[in-house]
């Protein structure tokens, strides 16, 4: 079946360092959208890329989507400890299903 | 705005109990959706509601019921619910049910005794 994959799983930073998630999709995706997820909360939608080696960024948030568009990533430059929670991303497959296909998530920890 | 409510916050069951969970939004949003959430595993969806119809139902248990009265509410009644349903149920409305944005409300934190 159709799957989207993140790494890692988990990430502990110091205050102050930068943090990447990876996602890998098993099929091409029409967009991938990206969630934030704080301990105890719901998923807060952060972004949606749809064309094809898209870059976006938010502060000191920076989304790419592969070329293939079966890939993506979050990378967060300096992080705080506000940035702490689980990130995921979300796949619509181009073909398939007609649902978002939601990735594994990474969960982010950042140490004071 | 896009703000998803959800009610109650919180609800304990037994397993004989007859409950409802409530969403609403009032984005003007054609598609919403039921999901299911263990912790620390991604949303699962259950199922899918395009214009008031259900369009995907994810061969979710009976004793999980939806029902979307008009295109701002939709609910999902519990009956006869086991300890392993217990979860955080999340709903969430997009534009429409093909591709775009879902906002998620709150979710009702279920937990099934």
């Amino acid at each position: 079946g159709q799957q989207v994959m993140q790494i890692p799983q988990y990430q502990h930073v110091q205050e102050g360092e930068d943090f990447t998630t990876y996602c890998n999709s098993s099929t091409t995706l029409s967009n991938i959208q990206w969630y934030k997820q704080r301990p105890g909360g719901h998923p807060v939608f952060l972004i949606q890329l749809v064309k094809s080696g898209e870059v976006k960024k938010q502060k000191r948030l920076t989304f790419q989507f592969g070329e293939a568009k079966k890939n993506s990533s979050l990378h967060i430059t300096a992080t705080q400890t506000t940035d702490v929670g689980t990130y995921f991303c979300a796949g619509y497959p181009t073909s398939g299903t007609y649902k978002y296909i939601f990735g594994t998530g990474t969960r982010l920890k950042v140490l004071a | 705005d896009t703000e998803v409510t959800q009610t109650p916050k919180h609800l304990v069951m037994g397993m004989t109990n007859k409950k409802s969970l409530k969403c609403e939004q009032h984005m003007g949003h054609r598609a919403m959706y039921w999901y299911k959430q263990k912790a620390k595993k991604p949303p699962e969806l259950m199922f899918v509601y395009s214009y008031e119809k259900l369009s995907i139902n994810e061969s979710v248990p009976s004793r999980f019921s939806p029902e979307c009265p008009n295109s701002s509410l939709l609910n999902l009644h519990l009956h006869a619910l086991q300890p392993e349903d217990s979860a955080l149920y999340l709903c969430a409305s997009s534009q429409a049910d093909r591709g775009k944005t879902q906002y998620f409300g709150p979710g009702t934190r279920l937990l099934v005794l």
